[in-house]
């Protein structure tokens, strides 16, 4: 199984300050046909399911603001919240959809400074 | 915008079988995969597995010699049982649209497992 190992666990952000956090993959998750990273990030508020934000390792989800960036390639990925808003604190999960069976990162907590 | 709602027993006991449906609504059925995932505090998300409207599925290896995931296309419901249970299946279960990106999720359904 891949194994994704996100950075840091809990990340204080003052608002509108900018928030980044870290995916890290076993292996590389860079499908050469298509060569599109098969990585996504998503974003889960308190007693809510997740939601969608990045797919393709850097295209937003319908209705996301564009605050919210997706980069990296092969192994390593960022999500990158510009301005941070109330409504952005959550927990964020990359998860990887290269190789069955689908796996994701054990989560980061963004929070107010 | 597709709906998903998802019922089932959510609380079993030690051996039985989890049974839980999505139920979807406002949106295709055919052409899509449908997924369930479960989130615990000791586990994190893991994806359990995922059907297509003709019935093929793939399962999670650590899971695949207890769980079954079925589809009615008629009835635009997906269904997991998940055998002899046990407190390590406590979890919130969700039901998605998708194969790699999820896109809508149902609401979750906690199951809790007593001995």
């Amino acid at each position: 199984d891949i194994t994704l190992t996100q950075s840091p666990d809990s990340l204080p952000v003052s608002l509108g300050e900018g928030a980044t956090i870290n995916c890290k993959s076993s292996q590389s998750v860079l499908n050469s046909a298509t060569n599109k990273n098969q990585i996504g990030w998503y974003q889960q508020r308190p007693g809510q399911p997740p939601k969608l934000v990045i797919y393709w390792a850097s295209t937003r989800a319908s209705g996301v603001p564009d605050r919210f960036t997706g980069s990296g390639s092969g192994t390593d990925f960022t999500l990158t919240i510009n301005s941070l808003q109330p409504e952005d604190v959550a927990v964020y999960y990359c998860q990887q959809y290269y190789s069955s069976p689908w796996t994701f990162g054990q989560g980061t907590k963004v929070e107010i400074k | 915008q597709v709906l998903l709602q998802q019922w089932g027993a959510g609380l079993l006991k030690s051996s039985e079988t989890l049974s839980l449906t999505c139920g979807v609504s406002g949106g295709s059925f055919r052409g899509f995969y449908w997924t369930w995932i479960r989130q615990s505090p000791g586990r994190g998300l893991e994806w359990i597995g995922e059907i297509n409207h003709s019935g093929f599925t793939d399962y999670n290896p650590s899971l695949k010699s207890r769980v079954t995931i079925s589809v009615d296309t008629s009835k635009k419901e997906i269904y997991l049982k998940l055998i002899s249970v046990t407190d390590a299946d406590r979890a919130v279960y969700y039901c998605a649209k998708g194969r790699g990106p999820l896109g809508d999720w149902g609401q979750g359904t906690l199951v809790i497992v007593s001995s």
